[in-house]
């Protein structure tokens, strides 16, 4: 079956744009998660969703973040004013329910000039 | 200091080799422990769950033990197609969100 697809695969912006990064979820997993992997950092919790609603935020690193998650299933990232150190790759995965393995999709490589 | 340690690596061993990884965790709240996988430029696969009482998966062995709060991974006979970052996570199950080790390079040589 299909496993979880993120878009776009890469984004090369510039500084102070902004950029949207989209997840969509195995059909029927109520939970997704954003992380992020860079080189100093290794790779990092940025938000869970179940359902719509968001009860873990604690990753997101700055006010320049946010995200949302429509219907249950697509998940946008939202990155306002980026900067050169918001350059990662932005891991989405899913899971039926919050306990169970997460599946992470093939993320997407931002770099911001 | 990060919530889970692991080896620095890289591991550098020839095929056939037994490897051995550890990592520790600081959190004695992490109630689920898991190794995961993670090839070049590919998103993080779940290799295998972690249990006290140990557990094997063909040439994979892995171990938890929650007084020393230390988890391990044992390769044996290893293959080129072993050659992988190996990730340590552990999680709260507050949400189930993954707390990941910085991982450990594998390369395993002909």
């Amino acid at each position: 079956g299909a496993g979880v697809s993120q878009s776009p695969s890469n984004k090369v912006t510039e500084k102070g744009k902004d950029v949207e990064l989209r997840c969509d979820p195995i059909s029927g997993h109520t939970a997704l998660y954003w992380y992020r992997q860079s080189l100093g950092q290794g790779l990092e919790f940025l938000i869970y969703f179940q359902g719509n609603s968001a009860p873990d935020k604690s990753g997101l690193p700055s006010d320049r973040f946010s995200a949302e998650r429509t219907g249950g299933s697509v998940s946008t990232l939202t990155i306002q004013r980026t900067q050169q150190e918001d350059s990662a790759v932005y891991l989405c995965a899913s899971s039926p329910g919050g306990r169970e393995t997460q599946y992470f999709g093939p993320g997407t490589r931002l770099l911001v000039l | 200091r990060k919530e889970v340690e692991q080896d620095p690596g890289p591991f550098n061993v020839p095929e056939g080799a037994t490897v051995a990884f550890n990592c520790t965790y600081s959190n004695s709240a992490s109630q689920s422990f898991f190794w995961y996988r993670q090839d070049c430029r590919k998103e993080p696969k779940l290799l295998m769950s972690v249990y006290s009482s140990g557990n094997e998966d063909g040439r994979f062995t892995a171990q938890l033990n929650r007084a020393s709060q230390y988890i391990s991974l044992l390769i044996r006979d290893s293959k080129l197609s072993d050659s992988a970052t190996y990730l340590c996570v552990s999680v709260r199950n507050q949400g189930g969100k993954l707390i990941f080790g910085q991982g450990t390079e594998l390369s395993v040589k002909p």
